[in-house]
Formats: structure tokens, sequence, C-alpha cells
């Protein structure tokens, strides 16, 4: 099955600074690469997500990128907030199927 | 429109019980998935269900089983629980192939 690795697993930036966050998958048929954020107690929420037929997609202040050559994938979030501190999962599946989670990330906005 | 439900909220089991876990996904969300969730290990695939059938499963002993009734509402039952098997199950749903996973708010399990 699909395999998604995931870095770094703790993530500090000061407020105001941009976060990247990269993953790479195994599975060459993998086509769907959603990211999910996760604040402390509260469930998986879906922030943004990524087909293989296309390269980059933003929303506001996070993007992600896509690699299918390298089988990576990135997540960006820029002007970052202390609201955004939270542990960040990103994902791959094959048709929105047997969605694998990479380990998470937890990020730290300092203000 | 009402989230996904997983019930109930929290569980606390005996070694060697079993237990069964209930989440009623979004209303018109066919698939339903599970994954279990862990400080260490992330969030583990379990199984999905897609229409009464399971789709895919992930590896977990066969201590962990799962069903989903034509409602799509879909339960999962562990049997001969294990200290290890504390953590927190969290049911997921969407709506099609080509939409992102709604999480229920999860069934925090512990197993003395």
């Amino acid at each position: 099955g699909e395999n998604v690795e995931q870095h770094p697993s703790t993530l500090s930036v000061q407020e105001g600074d941009s976060a990247v966050i990269k993953c790479t998958y195994s599975d060459s048929a993998s086509n769907y690469f959603p990211w999910y954020k996760q604040e402390l107690g509260k469930r998986p929420q879906l922030i943004i997500d990524i087909r293989s037929n296309v390269g980059e997609k933003k929303d506001q202040r996070i993007a992600v990128t896509l690699n299918k050559t390298a089988k990576h994938f990135s997540l960006h979030i820029t002007e970052t907030q202390p609201e955004d501190s939270a542990v960040y999962f990103c994902a791959a599946s094959i048709n929105n199927n047997d969605m694998r989670f990479g380990a998470g990330t937890r990020l730290t906005v300092k203000p | 429109k009402a989230g996904v439900t997983q019930t109930p909220r929290y569980l606390i089991k005996t070694r060697g019980q079993q237990v069964t876990l209930s989440c009623s996904p979004i209303s018109g969300h066919r698939s339903v998935s599970w994954y279990q969730q862990t400080p260490g290990q992330g969030l583990q695939f379990l199984f999905e269900y897609f229409s009464e059938t399971q789709r895919n499963k992930g590896n977990f002993p066969g201590r962990f089983s799962g069903r989903q009734f034509s409602n799509s509402r879909s339960e999962m039952n562990v049997s001969t629980l294990e200290l290890g098997d504390s953590a927190l199950y969290l049911c997921a749903s969407r709506q099609g192939a080509d939409y992102g996973y709604t999480f229920g708010s999860g069934t925090r399990l512990t197993v003395v």
C-alpha cells in the first residue's frame, strides 16, 4: 500500500514568517493529496487539497505544490499567525480511496 | 447539515473485553473510513466502507472489524482488547471520490 513520509516532525516559526512542510509518497498511482489541520483536542479538518493534474494550488495564505516526478508535495503557509499553530497532516490516496497519512508536523507560531 | 457523529465520546474498558464504536456520516455520504490516532503513530488507517462493502483494510489484526449498514452508518468492533488499543478512534466520511474527508470528533478508548 501507499507509504507517506512527512518532514519535519516539529516546526517553530516566528509570527509573520513562512512555514513549509514536505511529504513524499511511494505509490506513483496516487492522485489525490489533501492536507489536514488538527488543533489541540479537535478533529482533523481539511484545509487544502490538490490532484495530480495540477502542480500548484493556492487559498489565501496557504498553498500546496506537487511534483509527480519526484513523488513529493509540500504545504506552504505565508505570513503565519499564532492561530496557525496546530498539527498538520499530509495524505495521499488513489482516487481518494484508502487514504494514508503522514506522521504529522507540529507547527508552533511564536508571537 | 449535521457533521459526522461518533458515539460514545469516551470509553473505558478492561483488557480482554470487546468494544463497539458507532459512526453516523454526513447525510448523503456513502463512504466511511476509520482511523486510529495515537501520539506516537499518527493517523493509522483501519478500513473503509462504501455501500455496505469493505473496500480497503489497513494493517491491523483480525481483532479489529467493522461493518456498514444500508443507511451508511458504520460500526467498528475491537475484540479481546489490549492495553495498546488505547487511542482516539476517528471516523471520516466523504461525498464522493473527488471530495476530501470530514472527520468526526472521535471516540477516546482507554483500556485498563
